[in-house]
Parts: structure tokens; C-alpha cells; sequence
């Protein structure tokens, strides 16, 4: 029982060049989100999916697009990458308990993604 | 802006003694979370508390809600050097499935 898995575990890209962050998790949650956190700071929602085949944003979707490819896989792309977006990413999963709640989240390892 | 803030933003204790640390909230929520994170690492998930709860014990760790106040605390009690990181409440609004999270604490515990 692998959790969460994200990968790469590290990139650099160059401003302008694109890119797919890919997350899996083996725990049958149906809730997934990608986080964001830059240096010193908290983890900030970029978008989240309640359920396969939704996805919503959440606080700083501007920039991403995501994709909810089964209950297991949530990737998050880079259409053209900025040096703002240079950050360490997060994706975690949920299970959902019902009446618009879910449960606890668990996260992968994260990828550091430099953008030069 | 940000759903659950952190207080204090830093706290240094000796090791032995007791940690405490609270989270605020603006609206209500159907749970709160709490995480730590070492330095460069992941989350670790600490203690799970639903809104209809007023406190949570787990090991050396007690988490209290408050819902009139919107807040909540975490105490950690005989701290050790290996506590030292940084530590996170997240909420999830009512009626959403996404958690906001604060800005963190960040204890050191000296040995």
C-alpha cells in the first residue's frame, strides 16, 4: 500500500516550456487536490476534484489546468511555466464521508519544480 | 485569504517542556486538522477533530476546538527535539470538500 505517489520528485524547466505533474493514490479516496507551497509558507489549494469527473479551482488555479483520469490518478499541468510557479507541489487525497464532508488528507512526498 | 491563521508564527522551548500553539478560523467548518511538517519534507497528519468534538488526544498530543470562537489549539506535552517543525491547522469550509490551510507555526525544541 503505496499512499500517495507523485511524481517527478524534482524538474527544472525553463520559462515558457510545459509540463505534467502526475499524483496516484492506491487508497480508493475519492477526493484529490494539488497544493502549492512556496518558501515559509502555508500550502495554498490550486484545484481539488470532490469526485471523478469533477474538478473545481481553488485559491491560485490561474496558470494550471488539471485532470481527474480515474478515482486513482489526478495530474496537474504547466501550459507555460513561470518563474512564479517555481514552488514545491503537493497533491493529497480524501476519502469522502458524505453530506459534503471528507475525511482526513494524506499527501505524497512532493515535487520541487524550479522554473528558470 | 486564508481560512485558518496560525499563532504564534515561531516558538522556541526547551525540551521538556510544553508547546501550544492556535488556529483561527472564519467561518464554520466540518473539520480540523492538524499537521506537521519537518523541514523539506512532507505532511504528517496529527489529529483529526469534527466540528461536533471540543477535544482529541493522541499520544503526547491534545487538540482542542472551540467553534463559538473559531478556534482551536494544539499542545504538545514533554517536548522532544525531534517535535521541532513546522505545524499546520487546515479547515474544511461547510458544505465544500477543500481544506484551506494556515501559514504554520514553527517550533524548535532545544535540547
Amino acid at each position: 500500500n503505496a499512499g500517495v505517489t507523485q511524481t517527478p520528485k524534482f524538474q527544472v524547466l525553463k520559462t515558457g516550456q510545459s509540463m505534467t505533474l502526475q499524483c496516484a493514490q492506491d487508497m480508493n479516496h475519492n477526493s484529490m487536490y494539488w497544493y502549492r507551497q512556496d518558501p515559509g509558507m502555508g500550502l495554498r489549494l490550486i484545484y481539488y476534484s470532490a469526485s471523478e469527473g469533477t474538478t473545481d479551482k481553488g485559491e491560485v488555479p490561474n496558470g494550471y489546468n488539471v485532470s481527474r483520469l480515474n478515482k486513482r490518478e489526478f495530474s496537474l499541468r504547466l501550459e507555460s511555466a513561470a518563474p512564479s510557479q517555481t514552488s514545491v507541489y503537493f497533491c493529497a487525497s480524501s476519502a469522502y464521508t458524505g453530506g459534503g464532508k471528507t475525511d482526513t488528507q494524506y499527501f505524497g512526498p512532493g515535487t520541487r519544480l524550479t522554473v528558470l | 485569504s486564508q481560512q485558518g491563521e496560525e499563532d504564534p508564527q515561531a516558538l522556541s522551548i526547551q525540551e521538556g517542556e510544553n508547546a501550544t500553539m492556535n488556529c483561527s478560523y472564519k467561518t464554520s467548518i466540518n473539520n480540523l486538522q492538524w499537521y506537521r511538517q519537518n523541514s523539506g519534507r512532507g505532511l504528517v497528519h496529527l489529529i483529526l477533530i469534527r466540528s461536533n468534538e471540543r477535544e482529541k488526544h493522541s499520544g503526547r498530543l491534545r487538540v482542542t476546538l472551540d467553534t463559538s470562537k473559531k478556534s482551536s489549539s494544539l499542545l504538545i506535552t514533554a517536548s522532544r527535539a525531534a517535535d521541532t517543525a513546522s505545524y499546520f491547522c487546515a479547515t474544511d469550509r461547510s458544505g465544500t470538500y477543500k481544506y484551506i490551510f494556515g501559514t504554520g507555526t514553527r517550533l524548535k525544541v532545544l535540547a
